[in-house]
């Protein structure tokens, strides 16, 4: 069965400071697609990145990087140089076969000024 | 602006009534999603349609059906409301298969 499992119900650092926020998977499935949203306290909620089960490449973009590791069905999430607008509930999600895309309880992450 | 409309932004009602919440997707997306979020249980996955057709279906109650019409917009009903059903009701849509999900603003319901 699908299951995401974000362990870090909260994480609160100072400004400037680097931050991970760690998603573990589980799916029985070879081909699946996992993603990251963003809801700031406006509560709209926001893609972030999209991946596939056979891309394992790490990715950048401006601030924010992931690392995604098959072996430890890990999709990690990190902000670099932290900023105040970076404080949200993050979210991972999985989708396999099943069609569902399955979202973790998220992590409420607090940038401290 | 994700290009999803949800209609009512608040909805406050009473225990034992029935309501619609209506989504309108983004032009072109075939895909219509609807998670309910409380604080203690997350995003909760209900069920997808794909045009027209329920594709999959995830913990949703009996008491709640959804459809999705011809003209590709979506309702979700909701009915023998119960406290517990208070939440954020969201909305998404998409334009293929396992894409990124464009999210609707939501619908709080409110069960007094």
């Amino acid at each position: 069965a699908q299951k995401v499992t974000q362990a870090q119900t909260e994480i609160s650092v100072v400004e400037k400071e680097d931050v991970t926020l760690d998603c573990v998977y589980e799916t029985r499935d070879t081909t699946y697609y996992l993603f990251w949203y963003k809801q700031p306290p406006s509560g709209e909620l926001v893609f972030l990145i999209r991946r596939n089960s056979f891309d394992e490449q790490n990715e950048i973009s401006g601030r924010y990087s992931w690392n995604f590791q098959k072996s430890t069905s890990s999709f990690n999430f990190t902000i670099t140089a932290s900023q105040v607008v970076d404080s949200a509930v993050y979210f991972c999600a999985l989708n396999d076969r099943d069609d569902k895309i399955i979202f973790g309880k998220g992590t409420r992450l607090h940038i401290l000024p | 602006d994700s290009g999803v409309t949800q209609t009512p932004k608040h909805l406050i009602t009473a225990t034992g009534q029935r309501v619609t919440l209506r989504c309108s997707p983004r032009s072109g997306d075939l895909s219509v999603y609807w998670y309910q979020q409380s604080l203690d249980q997350g995003l909760q996955f209900l069920i997808q349609y794909y045009n027209g057709e329920e594709r999959a279906k995830g913990n949703i109650l009996e008491r709640f059906s959804a459809q999705q019409f011809p003209d590709l917009h979506s309702e979700l009903n909701l009915s023998s409301l119960e406290l517990g059903d208070s939440a954020l009701y969201f909305c998404a849509s998409s334009v293929v298969d396992r894409g990124e999900l464009f999210f609707g603003s939501g619908t709080q319901l409110s069960v007094l």
